[in-house]
């Protein structure tokens, strides 16, 4: 089967650095995605991975390794407004479809 | 720029009643999605729709329909409701590699 693993819940305090990992196990790998949704709120995207490596965008990075079926989120200078939760998404595949995580609950304590 | 809509934004049903969730997208894109947000879980896909005039079946399509009215709109049904459909409903958009593009969401309870 396909699937996506993802710790159900993290706990951080603010200021500090958080990873929240994913490994995949699908049939085919087209992009690793990352969306973030705030309690109540419809998911928002907040970046993709094509390729290994690290891609930056502003206090968020995420990492790709293929040959491990494994990324992260990685989180820096956390702010209160950055608990929510956080899905994985491998996708999409020739019928455009996702496959998501469970997602992972990020709490943030002052 | 409204994106993703979706109307109603609540909903409450009675077992048995049917209705139909509507979704329009203003961003000319080809694909759009319907999924169940259940308490504490991830998305699951109920229908989708590759391109205008096309549909298909999710992970969790049984009681549900849906049509590609033409490429801005694409709605879902509930034909006789049950308790189990007591869910978030979210509609995406997407075209190509760009990401999936969400709807604020209908909450939908059925007694």
């Amino acid at each position: 089967g396909q699937s996506l693993e993802q710790p159900s819940e993290v706990t951080a305090v603010e200021g500090a650095i958080v990873q929240i990992n994913c490994t995949y196990q699908t049939s085919g790998f087209y992009g690793l995605s990352w969306y973030q949704q705030h309690d109540g709120g419809a998911p928002t995207f907040l970046s993709y991975n094509a390729l290994d490596g690290l891609e930056e965008t502003g206090r968020f990075s995420s990492f790709l390794s293929r040959s491990d079926s494994y990324g992260y989120l990685l989180l820096q200078e956390l702010q209160m407004k950055d608990s929510a939760s956080y899905f994985c998404a491998v996708g999409p595949d020739s019928n455009y479809q996702l496959i998501w995580g469970a997602g992972t609950k990020l709490i943030i304590k002052p | 720029n409204a994106g993703v809509t979706q109307t109603p934004k609540f909903q409450v049903l009675k077992t048995g009643q049917s209705m139909t969730l509507q979704c329009a997208q203003d961003m000319n894109h080809n694909s759009m999605y319907w999924y169940r947000q259940d308490p504490g879980m991830g998305l699951r896909l109920i229908y989708y729709s590759a391109s205008e005039g096309t549909t298909d079946k999710g992970e969790v399509p049984n009681g549900y329909n849906v049509s590609r009215l033409n490429k801005r709109e694409f709605s879902l049904r509930l034909e006789s409701a049950a308790p189990s459909q007591t869910s978030v409903y979210f509609c995406a958009s997407v075209s190509g590699n760009s990401p999936l593009h969400f709807g604020n969401g209908t909450r939908l309870t059925v007694t």
